[in-house]
């Protein structure tokens, strides 16, 4: 069964702090690893994607991959405002069909 | 620009009505997906095509048609509208597999009565 779960939130941050969103799947086999940003109305927009195990940075997005734990973060550092919106994590594996699989997305609010 | 253009933007239309939504790309991206987002659900693949003429179902393809004649557009027909097809419709592409990360269309938001 296809599985890649996230906590719809929403997770409320003060401005200037870590917001961390975490995301789970099934399948062990799973390659890669994506990150979208939606805001209220609008379509996703990559914003990070991941291959291998560890730490991947670019900006003030750290995504963060644990295969063996099956799972994917994304950690915003100095969170703005701007930043609030949903953050949907996709994950592509076998299990699935070798397609992507996208979770039902993370409410991010970020309070100034 | 880089984008993907889908019309219309907002549809409402009646049971059993033909209905076609246009999406074109000017990227000359290989791969282009329809995707239907359902509160609760995520985005849930409908149909996707690799390149031209080369067409697959996704995940939820029931009561949808598509089909990729030119490279840059990627049509999603409803045949026979019905009620539980009301959702918000997103087109993407990819260079040449999902791989490379999608860009994603404004969206269609259609509603059948």
């Amino acid at each position: 069964q296809k599985e890649v779960e996230q906590n719809s939130g929403p997770l409320s941050v003060p401005e200037g702090a870590i917001a961390s969103l975490n995301c789970t799947y099934s399948d062990r086999g799973s390659q890669s690893f994506f990150w979208y940003r939606q805001y209220s109305g609008k379509s996703p927009e990559l914003i990070m994607f991941i291959y291998s195990n560890g730490d991947k940075e670019d900006g003030r997005f750290t995504a963060q991959l644990n295969k063996a734990s099956q799972y994917v973060s994304l950690l915003i550092r100095d969170s703005q405002p701007s930043d609030s919106a949903t953050y949907l994590c996709a994950v592509k594996g076998l299990e699935y069909g070798n397609k992507l699989v996208f979770g039902a997305g993370t409410i991010l609010r970020v309070k100034s | 620009e880089a984008q993907v253009t889908q019309n219309p933007r907002y549809l409402i239309t009646v049971t059993g009505k033909k209905l076609t939504v246009t999406c074109s790309q000017n990227m000359n991206h290989e791969y282009m997906s329809w995707y239907r987002q359902d509160p609760g659900l995520g985005l849930r693949q409908i149909y996707y095509s690799m390149n031209v003429e080369v067409t697959d179902k996704g995940d939820v393809p029931e009561g949808y048609k598509v089909s990729r004649k030119e490279k840059r557009n990627f049509p999603l027909i409803l045949e026979s509208p019905s009620p539980n097809q009301t959702s918000l419709y997103f087109c993407a592409s990819s260079p040449r597999t999902e791989d490379y990360g999608y860009t994603f269309g404004s969206g269609t938001r259609l509603t059948v009565v």
